[in-house]
């Protein structure tokens, strides 16, 4: 069975910087893409980035609003992937979810299952 | 305000059939991209209910279908159940945008 397990949110103050991690087991890790998406409070889904495999160059891609903020990143030996977030604001209050690919990068008819718990982030000062 | 546009909300009485709609444009759903579904129970992480237009997940009770057709998707709920009472939302791929991955507003179901 897939597991998925997201871990390192918490309250942090604007400006301020965190680093998501997402446990993995269950599946041949290094083989496939990994991505994250939000959710503000009350809100709807948002696609943050993924990362590639490392058959696929292992890059990662990113949405506009968190572009050279936000890092992704993956350690295949540990089956980890993180998220290290920088310069948040209030706005990136949301929870986190580490969710696995169906390929080792994004196409055209991609889906996203199975999604993990979610961890939240809290910005405030 | 997001790529595709979900009514934001929907009921049913138990037994029911509602539909939620999912509309997009021609740099998504109607450039022939897929559409998947997610349901989202409450206090909750999503699921995928839906994937590939009208595939069901194993597990996903077939009382659950997609469809497609020209820049729009639905998602058809029949012999509606208590425990369907949930957001769904849904995703598709966007040829304009960077990263590609867009959402659905999401649709609130209350079994009334």
């Amino acid at each position: 069975e897939v597991q998925l397990e997201e871990s390192g949110g918490g309250l942090v103050q604007p400006g301020g910087s965190l680093r998501l991690s997402c446990a993995s087991s269950g599946f041949a890790f290094g083989e496939y893409g990994m991505s994250w998406f939000r959710q503000a409070p009350g809100k709807g889904l948002e696609w943050v980035g993924f990362i590639r495999s490392r058959a696929h160059g292992g890059t990662p891609e990113y949405a506009a609003s968190v572009k050279g903020r936000f890092t992704i990143s993956r350690d295949d030996s540990k089956s980890i992937t993180y998220l290290q977030m920088y310069s948040l604001t209030t706005e990136d209050t949301a929870i986190f979810y580490c969710v696995k690919m169906p390929y080792g990068t994004y196409r055209g008819f991609n889906w996203f299952d199975p999604w993990g718990q979610g961890t939240l982030v809290t910005v405030s000062s | 305000q997001s790529v595709l546009t979900q009514p934001p909300s929907v009921s049913g009485a138990p037994g029911q059939r509602v539909t939620i709609s999912c509309t997009g444009s021609s740099y998504n759903i109607g450039a022939g991209y897929d559409v998947h579904w997610y349901q989202q129970l409450p206090g909750t992480a999503p699921k995928l209910l839906i994937f590939g237009n009208n595939n069901r997940p194993s597990g996903v009770p077939d009382r659950f279908s997609g469809s497609k057709s020209g820049t729009s998707a639905s998602l058809a709920i029949n012999g509606l159940q208590a425990e369907d009472e949930a957001d769904y939302y849904c995703q598709s791929y966007d040829n304009s945008l960077s990263g590609h991955v867009v959402f659905g507003g999401g649709t609130k179901l209350t079994v009334v």
